[in-house]
């Protein structure tokens, strides 16, 4: 079946940059996002990019598509302390009932 | 509300008991979905709701499991004879994705349902 794959834990320093990456397998993806989980809370959709794009920026964010690769990744500049939560990489099909398939997601952990 | 509510957002529970979980989603969200997420995992799909029907029902673990939606709106996720192995947080998102209209596809998530089997 298709697959979504991420590094599990990242720890940086406050004002530094975070790469958090994720490959995935379906070649008819048509939409991948990035979620964010904070401590306790439900996932919230923090940005999105449609797989004709190779890039989207949005304020600190910088999205990276490599389709050939099936490679994501998001950029978060400035980490700040409030960017620790868990970050997951999810694909869409849409042909496939828009069900998500989703990343394990990756641990940011931000230190002063 | 504005946002997906659930319901209750705790819930201790014996072994053999039955446990019904609530999701209240976004008002007019035509799609919605369960997902299960436990310790040290990703998300774990377990069923999606169009409407009031469900056509992808693929991912829920047992029998014990079911689910059904009413009026479009509130759903019920009910698990039979509760297990150790169920205890997890069971979240809910809706989506006003409707199969004739593009969009993100984005889901809203609700805080979650922790369930704690004894």
């Amino acid at each position: 079946g298709e697959d979504v794959e991420q590094s599990l834990f990242l720890s940086v320093r406050e004002g530094d940059s975070s790469v958090i990456n994720c490959t995935y397998t379906d070649s008819s993806s048509t939409y991948l996002y990035w979620y964010k989980q904070e401590p306790g809370a439900g996932l919230q959709l923090l940005t999105y990019i449609f797989s004709n794009m190779d890039m989207k920026q949005d304020q600190r964010l910088t999205v990276l598509l490599n389709k050939k690769d099936k490679h994501l990744s998001l950029r978060i500049a400035d980490t700040q302390t409030g960017d620790s939560a868990i970050y997951f990489c999810a694909e869409a099909n849409a042909g496939n009932n828009r069900k998500l398939i989703w990343g394990l997601g990756t641990s940011l952990a931000v230190n002063p | 509300g504005a946002g997906v509510s659930q319901s209750p957002s705790n819930k201790v529970t014996e072994k053999g008991k039955d446990v019904e979980l609530r999701c209240d989603p976004i008002s007019g969200h035509t799609a919605l979905y369960w997902y299960r997420q436990s310790l040290g995992q990703g998300l774990e799909f377990l069923i999606y709701f169009q409407g009031n029907s469900a056509p992808d029902k693929s991912g829920l673990p047992s029998d014990r499991f079911s689910a059904e939606r009413t009026g479009g709106s509130v759903s019920t996720l009910t698990i039979q004879r509760t297990q150790q192995e169920d205890s997890a947080v069971y979240l809910c998102a809706s989506s006003p994705w409707d199969r004739g209209r593009r969009g993100t596809g984005e889901l809203f998530f609700g805080e979650g349902s922790r369930l704690t089997v004894l």
